[in-house]
């Protein structure tokens, strides 16, 4: 399989649960990132990791949890959310940490929260 | 700071007609990135174009056409001869030289074409 493939597509959850996000690539990238798209706002990034190491944590809240345990996968663990945080969440990942290869993106999950 | 402006949140124009998508972009480095993505209804964004700050000659892909003039610091996006498939949302977006490849994203254009 290539590109960067994100599981599940949709998810629904109630606020008191747990649940979590998985995005895998298999293009030798060595940063991921994960994006929040709420609707009629623009992309907000989450977190960053290069080589398997955070290095970017913009401010998000601690019930979204990132693990990265190799440079293969990332995923987002969730829990007590809340209805604001219904979004589409992407993945990305990057080939380089110089900026000019641009991200290739998974096809997000659409998380509802009730 | 960085930044990137789109200004034009939603355009509508009917098939065949052509389209023009704006940006602009603010940065003090002489070595950048800049980027076009499309996202469609399902929901995956899609890389169109990458541009370095060093090259300023225009490229044409199909209908596809960008226009990138550092003088005034925009990166404009044409769509000739417009289709239906085109309907989607369209992001420009600016990456620094050497700054972990984290990439700074337009608000987005959505573009709905209609038959």
């Amino acid at each position: 399989e290539t590109g960067v493939t994100q599981t599940p597509r949709h998810l629904v959850m109630g606020m008191t649960n747990k649940k979590s996000l998985k995005c895998e690539q298999h293009l030798g990238h060595n940063a991921m990132y994960w994006y929040k798209q709420s609707a009629k706002k623009p992309l907000e990034l989450m977190f960053v990791y290069n080589f398997k190491e955070q290095t970017e944590n913009n401010s998000v809240p601690s019930r979204f949890s990132p693990e990265c345990p190799n440079s293969s996968h990332l995923f987002l663990h969730l829990h007590t959310l809340q209805p604001e945080d219904s979004a589409l969440y992407l993945c990305a990942s990057s080939q380089d940490k110089n900026g000019g290869y641009g991200y290739t993106f998974g096809s997000g999950t659409r998380l509802t929260v009730v | 700071a960085q930044k990137v402006t789109q200004a034009q949140t939603e355009i509508s124009v009917v098939e065949k007609e052509d389209v023009t998508l704006d940006c602009v972009y603010e940065t003090r480095d002489t070595t950048y990135y800049l980027f076009w993505y499309k996202q469609p209804p399902s929901g995956e964004l899609v890389f169109l174009i990458r541009r370095n700050s060093f090259d300023e000659q225009n490229e044409i892909s199909g209908r596809y056409s960008w226009n990138f003039q550092k003088s005034t610091s925009s990166f404009n996006f044409t769509i000739t001869a417009s289709q239906v498939v085109d309907s989607a949302v369209y992001f420009c977006a600016l990456s620094r030289y050497n700054q972990g490849g984290k990439l700074i994203f337009g608000q987005g254009t959505e573009l709905s074409v209609k038959p």
